[in-house]
């Protein structure tokens, strides 16, 4: 398997323009997870799904952030209208969530900018 | 899920232990020890996990105190590929699986 493949890997944007940041994950996971990373307030997890339901999005800043996961292998992250303060990296990562050990794979990030 | 502490950095000389810390002194009795750590500029990587026992797998040996309420994450043989961001993070195994990362430690291995 590939491991967790984001896409784009690098987004310029200018202010108040709508980015998408997509996400693929593991085949066979059934959790996904976006994190936010900066430097002032390291990583943060923004939203997580279980079988594509989203079970806790508490860490979405704002209304301008939407996440989606329409099947099991894809997954959108949405900010409209961005802001020059949501340039960070965004992280994907999965894993198969049972009763047992779970591990967390993470794709290698978008690093947004907006400008 | 536990709060954990851990130093902002530590040093390490190439070639020696590096040996880090945590501690979770309010961690319940089902809640496991995870580190991940995480290399600049990539996503964070798991490196082992524990309950109660010391853990050892091929990166890294993890050895949790007899009360439970710190570990520490030893790199027998520290390379320079070692400099990143340790990260510990204490969770009920199973629960929702989803990670609160702190700060971490950033280790910086020396020549």
């Amino acid at each position: 398997d590939a491991g967790v493949i984001q896409s784009p890997r690098h987004e310029v944007t200018e202010m108040g323009q709508e980015v998408t940041l997509r996400c693929k994950p593991i085949s066979g996971h059934n959790s996904l997870f976006w994190y936010r990373q900066t430097m002032m307030r390291g990583l943060e997890l923004l939203i997580y799904f279980n079988n594509n339901v989203p079970i806790d999005d508490s860490g979405m800043p704002e209304d301008r952030f939407s996440a989606k996961m329409p099947n099991a292998s894809f997954s959108t992250l949405k900010i409209q209208p961005s802001e020059p303060r949501d340039s960070a990296v965004y992280f994907c990562a999965s894993s198969f969530l049972s009763h047992m050990f779970t591990e967390a794979f993470f794709g290698q990030g978008t690093r947004l900018t907006v400008v | 899920d536990a709060k954990t502490t851990q130093p902002p950095s530590m040093d390490c000389a190439e070639g020696r232990a590096a040996n880090l810390p945590c501690n979770h002194s309010t961690i319940s009795g089902n809640e496991y020890v995870y580190w991940y750590r995480q290399i600049h500029s990539q996503g964070p990587q798991y490196i082992i996990h524990g309950l109660k026992n010391n853990e050892t797998n091929e990166m890294a040996s993890l050895i949790i105190t007899e009360d439970r309420k710190s570990s520490t994450l030893i790199l027998p043989h520290a390379t320079l590929r070692d400099t990143a961001v340790y990260y510990c993070i204490v969770r009920l195994s199973g629960n929702t699986g989803k990670l609160i990362f702190g700060q971490g430690t950033t280790l910086q291995v020396k020549p």
